[in-house]
């Protein structure tokens, strides 16, 4: 099993749409959260963390966190064409490693 | 407030020969990670230094890479010799301690002929 999973995608969404990424982790113990942007031929680019199980809000971007569940989930309210990036969790462990998934590919349709 | 300095940005080189990456994290991080992304895939963590100190080395493949952070602030990252598979995009980044959240730099685009 993967550290950290996401699905790769593509996922296509029309504009004005919820986009909804999911991610999964296997340490129990890990205790923060991160989704970062990365498009293409940038680095990865911070858009949330989150720490507490429940959901966290900033703008159109909110962050799902199921610490029972072992999942993160990253919501894109009203998504736009800009939003078409790759989507990459990061899980940092119990041991303060960061990992990362191999992202999840966002086309937001016009 | 600055962000997180790389350079190169762009490298290429032919196989065997020696390469270096220099990185200067934001100002106030001591934390400081050095990721390998190949395409495709998500960053895939080399090392990871606390100040000076190599907390986290167990990926870094050390019969070829070597890397320092002399002062606990800039560091450096060698590969020597180079190999095909090596080519990718090398990442660094820091955050304040780690329990920080992490920036990442614009990275260095390595390409073994």
């Amino acid at each position: 099993q993967k550290e950290v999973e996401q699905n790769s995608g593509p996922l296509s969404v029309p504009e004005g749409a919820i986009a909804s990424l999911n991610c999964t982790y296997s340490d129990r113990g890990s205790q923060s959260f991160f989704w970062y942007r990365q498009y293409s031929g940038k680095s990865p680019e911070l858009i949330m963390f989150i720490y507490s199980n429940g959901d966290k809000e900033d703008g159109r971007f909110t962050a799902q966190l199921n610490k029972a569940s072992q999942y993160v989930s990253l919501l894109i309210r009203d998504s736009q064409p800009s939003d078409s990036a790759t989507y990459l969790c990061a899980v940092k462990s119990s041991g303060d490693k960061l990992t990362f998934g191999t992202g999840t590919r966002l086309a937001v349709r016009p | 407030e600055a962000g997180v300095v790389q350079s190169p940005r762009y490298k290429i080189i032919e196989k065997k020969q020696p390469v270096a990456f220099w990185c200067n994290p934001i100002s106030g991080h001591n934390t400081l990670y050095w990721y390998l992304q190949n395409l495709g895939q998500g960053p895939e963590l080399l090392i990871r230094y606390e100040n000076e100190e190599a907390v986290d080395d167990s990926q870094l493949p050390k019969d070829r890479f070597s890397a320092e952070r002399l002062k606990g602030v800039d560091s450096t990252l060698k590969i020597q010799p180079a190999e095909l598979g090596d080519s990718a995009v090398y990442l660094c980044a820091s955050s304040r301690g780690t329990s920080g959240v992490p920036f990442f730099g614009p990275g260095t685009r390595l390409t073994v002929l």
